[in-house]
């Protein structure tokens, strides 16, 4: 099956800072999405981004589906963005099943 | 527009038993699928329904099944209930769009809250 990975796997910043996260993926995907994981276990959408570039406020994501990666960009950062962050791709003809990453925690401190 | 329920968010149960856990769509999605998380696998899929019908199922052992009514609620059932059980079960839906013979053209998903089983 496809494999995706996800580094750094562990991130400490102090607030303000800025971040990138990565996604590498081992096959061609239709979709993928990234989320960020609450401490309450809750998947919150952050993007939907299948190719090409988006952004929401401090956020934003960039995947290259050719070379087979994806981005997430923190700007500003604060410390309620700390959490897991999650990158889930999905397979052609795999209909709705994700796959995950294994996530990058981040800490974001004072 | 509500998001994805899941009902119970807490449940505790003991080997041997079995569980039920319930998952109610955003209105309008048609696609529900199911994942475990646990420390040590990360979340995994378990199965997926649509229009009543399972469409995909992960690499899980028969006591995992489930079902869809036709209101897009889902259903999933673990029997014989083991303590590697123990984990945060995620819902998630989406509305499963498709134009013009493409497949896969706009499925983006959202989860629940999920709910947490611990197996004693």
């Amino acid at each position: 099956g496809i494999q995706v990975e996800q580094s750094p796997p562990d991130l400490i910043l102090q607030e303000g800072a800025n971040s990138t996260l990565r996604c590498n993926f081992s096959d061609s995907v239709n979709n993928l999405q990234w989320f960020h994981q609450n401490p309450w276990g809750q998947l919150i959408n952050l993007f939907y981004i299948p190719s090409g570039t988006k952004q929401n406020g401090r956020l934003s994501a960039t995947t290259v589906a050719t070379e087979r990666y994806s981005l997430l960009y923190i700007s500003s950062s604060q410390t309620t963005d700390s959490g897991v962050y999650f990158c889930a791709v999905v397979r052609p003809g795999t209909a709705s099943k994700l796959t995950f990453g294994t996530g990058t925690r981040l800490q974001v401190t004072l | 527009k509500a998001g994805v329920t899941q009902t119970p968010r807490y449940l505790i149960k003991t080997r041997g038993q079995q569980v039920t856990l319930s998952c109610s769509p955003i209105s309008g999605h048609r696609s529900v699928s199911w994942y475990q998380q646990t420390p040590g696998q990360g979340l995994q899929f378990l199965f997926e329904y649509f229009s009543e019908t399972q469409r995909n199922k992960g690499n899980f052992p028969g006591r995992f099944s489930g079902r869809q009514f036709s209101n897009s609620r889902s259903e999933m059932n673990v029997s014989t209930l083991e303590l590697g059980d123990s984990a945060l079960y995620l819902c998630a839906s989406s509305r499963d769009q498709r134009s013009g013979g493409l497949l896969d053209l706009y499925n983006e998903q959202f989860f629940g809250p999920g709910t947490r089983l611990t197996v004693l």
